[in-house]
């Protein structure tokens, strides 16, 4: 059984870095064609990736966060840890992690509960 | 960046009703579609991936069609549990982008 799990601040002030740490078990980020990225959701709209780490460490970023996004893995932990700069008021969503499974392409199996983030002063 | 749209927005629907949505994709993104399901305060569920695969566990009256720029998700007899939003989601190239969303709620 695949779960992911995130942890975090539920509350960051503005122009605070915020670190997220998705927890998972059931699959290895060691393997062939796996990869794990993080997506988020504002109250009320719709899906928005951010970020996805390949079993070889290769990363993506969407291109209009890419400056203030970091992604990286533990493999000996079973963690992806994404760290955002400058935090804004409206960068209040709720963040997933999610599974990227070993298909020819980037679909997301598995996800994580979710961890809400509000930014505000 | 491809673009995707989703058409409708929302639609009303009662349980036994055949439900389609359509996802279109701003440019050719072959087969690469995948459906997400997702309810309230939930974490979004993949339905279907590659265009028309089902994925795993997902009950047979979901089924997706298309390839190229647009595409369909069709839910063949509306249950109690389907009401919830679906989101289309392109995998042909980075960045990974969604549709806005159909939510499909009780008439």
């Amino acid at each position: 059984q695949i779960t992911l799990k995130e942890s975090g601040p539920a509350l960051v002030k503005p122009t605070q870095t915020l670190t997220l740490t998705c927890t998972f078990s059931g699959f290895s980020l060691s393997t062939n064609g796996v990869g794990v990225g993080w997506i988020r959701q504002p109250p009320g709209k719709a899906l928005e990736w951010l970020a996805l780490i390949y079993w070889d460490d290769d990363r993506r970023y969407s291109p209009s966060l890419k400056s203030r996004l970091t992604i990286t893995k533990d493999t000996s932990k079973n963690q992806v840890v994404l760290t955002m700069t400058n935090m804004d008021p409206v960068d209040t969503a709720t963040y997933y992690c999610a599974q990227r499974g070993m298909r020819m392409a980037t679909f997301f199996d598995s996800w994580g509960q979710g961890a809400l983030v509000t930014v505000s002063s | 960046d491809i673009q995707m749209t989703q058409s409708p927005s929302s639609v009303s629907a009662s349980v036994g009703d055949r439900v389609t949505i359509t996802c279109r994709a701003s440019q050719d993104i072959s087969r690469w579609l995948a459906w997400y399901q997702q309810k309230p305060g939930k974490a979004p569920k993949v339905l279907i991936y590659a265009a028309s695969s089902l994925q795993s566990g997902v009950p047979s009256r979901f089924s997706g069609r298309g390839s190229g720029t647009e595409f369909t998700l069709t839910i063949s007899s509306l249950q109690p549990e389907d009401f919830a939003t679906y989101y289309c989601q392109q995998a042909n190239s980075f960045p990974v982008t969604f549709g806005p969303g159909t939510k499909v709620d009780i008439k």
